[in-house]
């Protein structure tokens, strides 16, 4: 059974504070990896989508890092805002047509 | 604007009550899944459907059943509504192997 980890489960920061959390996947036949942002009475919505070893993404002050050798992937948050306050999901895809392995979520609140 | 609804985002049943959750993309996505949330745990895929007519089972599929008569649309049944079943339910399509659009989700509690 392929296991998507994520850490920590929470966290909880102030305004202003730079943050990051991990995602540990099995890097054996990996195809891509995706990270999600769900807020509280929305819809997850699509951040980022990585599938090459050493691949870089930014979304504003979101920012993602890929290492698909050691199985793992970094989100970062610059100066975290109240309006980042999220569920993040990321999600592991290991052949084209393969189905999403979600990992349990690391949950972010920001305090003003 | 893409959009995944699904048709409530509250619901409350009986058990062994027979329960329809209806999901509708209009993005003529080929792709469409079911999962469910509980916390502690990440999504879980329940079913999903890579075409009209055509179903395949997830990681959790007991107690399940689907349908997909029409490319936009497709349900998730509960035939007997149980206890175990009470969570939150996710909708989704994609096209291919892109990213995943998400309905708003519908909690569902069986008493």
């Amino acid at each position: 059974i392929l296991n998507v980890e994520q850490s920590p489960q929470s966290l909880h920061v102030q305004e202003g504070d730079s943050t990051n959390f991990t995602c540990s996947f099995p890097s054996s036949n990996f195809y891509a990896l995706h990270w999600y942002r769900w807020e509280t009475a929305k819809s997850p919505e699509a951040l980022f989508v990585m599938t090459l070893n050493g691949d870089e993404k930014k979304k504003g002050r979101i920012s993602a890092t890929l290492n698909t050798k050691e199985g793992y992937s970094y989100l970062y948050i610059k100066g975290s805002q109240p309006e980042d306050s999220a569920t993040y999901l990321c999600a592991s895809r290991y052949n084209q047509g393969g189905k999403l392995i979600f990992g349990q979520g690391t949950e972010l609140s920001v305090k003003p | 604007d893409v959009k995944v609804t699904q048709s409530s985002r509250y619901l409350v049943k009986r058990t062994g009550e027979k329960v329809f959750l209806e999901c509708v993309q209009d993005m003529d996505h080929e792709n469409m899944f079911w999962y469910r949330q509980d916390p502690g745990l990440g999504l879980r895929l329940i079913y999903f459907s890579y075409d009209v007519k055509m179903k395949e089972k997830g990681d959790i599929p007991e107690g399940y059943s689907v349908s997909r008569e029409k490319k936009e649309r497709f349900s998730l049944i509960l035939e007997s509504a149980s206890t175990n079943q009470t969570s939150m339910y996710l909708c989704a399509s994609s096209r291919t192997t892109d990213e995943q659009y998400f309905g708003p989700g519908t909690r569902l509690t069986v008493t």
